[in-house]
């Protein structure tokens, strides 16, 4: 089975740092994505990891522990812009070629809301 | 290009209706996606196809009926919806490397 975990919603200021954590528990595990969507908007694809450890990406970050199925996106000088739901999303599958296709199962998204 | 078009944004449609949403992609992409997403929910996915070919179907229901006449384009036929089945439809494509899938703005659809 599946069971992806996020906080429902967060809030954070301005200019700050924010962490965003995702738990996951999946039969089948090839990598962990992270989506920004707007409201009303299509996802938006951040970041991803398929070995553990940190990966930076101008003002996101990510971090996977594949032992403790864990992973976090960090936001670094929030802005109001940056108020939307981060989706993490666990990516089972194999390559294109032999009929797999990348198989996303996300998580229930965490809405952020960045205030002054 | 790294676009992925959806057409119709909006559609209405009764419960006896035959519809399709259609989906395009012009980034050499060979796989594409299918997802739902309802309020407040993350996508669910329903269909990928692999080099225009069906690889997988989430047990969705046979009123949908997805078809990939080449790589550049994705259709979902739709029959005999019920109200439930109302929710934003998103279309995705991906290549293997970069693993990232890209996603289409979505037809947000209604079921009277």
């Amino acid at each position: 089975g599946q069971n992806i975990d996020q906080p429902t919603e967060m809030t954070a200021t301005e200019g700050a740092i924010v962490q965003i954590n995702c738990t996951y528990q999946t039969s089948g595990f090839n990598g962990l994505f992270w989506y920004q969507q707007h409201a009303g908007e299509a996802p938006t694809f951040l970041s991803y990891n398929v070995l553990d450890g940190l990966e930076e990406k101008g003002r996101f970050s990510s971090f996977l522990s594949r032992s403790k199925g864990y992973s976090y996106l960090l936001l670094k000088e929030l802005q109001m812009k940056d108020s939307a739901s981060y989706l993490c999303a666990v990516f089972r599958g194999g390559s294109i070629l032999t009929g797999g296709g990348n198989k996303l199962t996300f998580g229930t998204g965490t809405q952020l809301k960045v205030e002054l | 290009d790294t676009e992925v078009t959806q057409t119709p944004k909006h559609l209405v449609m009764g419960m006896t209706n035959k519809k399709s949403l259609k989906c395009e992609q012009h980034m050499g992409h060979r796989a594409m996606y299918w997802y739902k997403q309802k309020a407040k929910k993350p996508p669910e996915l329903m269909f990928v196809y692999s080099y225009e070919k069906l690889s997988i179907n989430e047990s969705v229901p046979s009123r949908f009926s997805p078809e990939c006449p080449n790589s550049s384009l994705l259709n979902l036929h739709l029959h005999a919806l019920q109200p439930e089945d109302s929710a934003l439809y998103l279309c995705a494509s991906s290549q293997d490397r970069p693993l990232e899938q890209y996603f289409g703005p979505g037809t947000r659809l209604t079921v009277t």
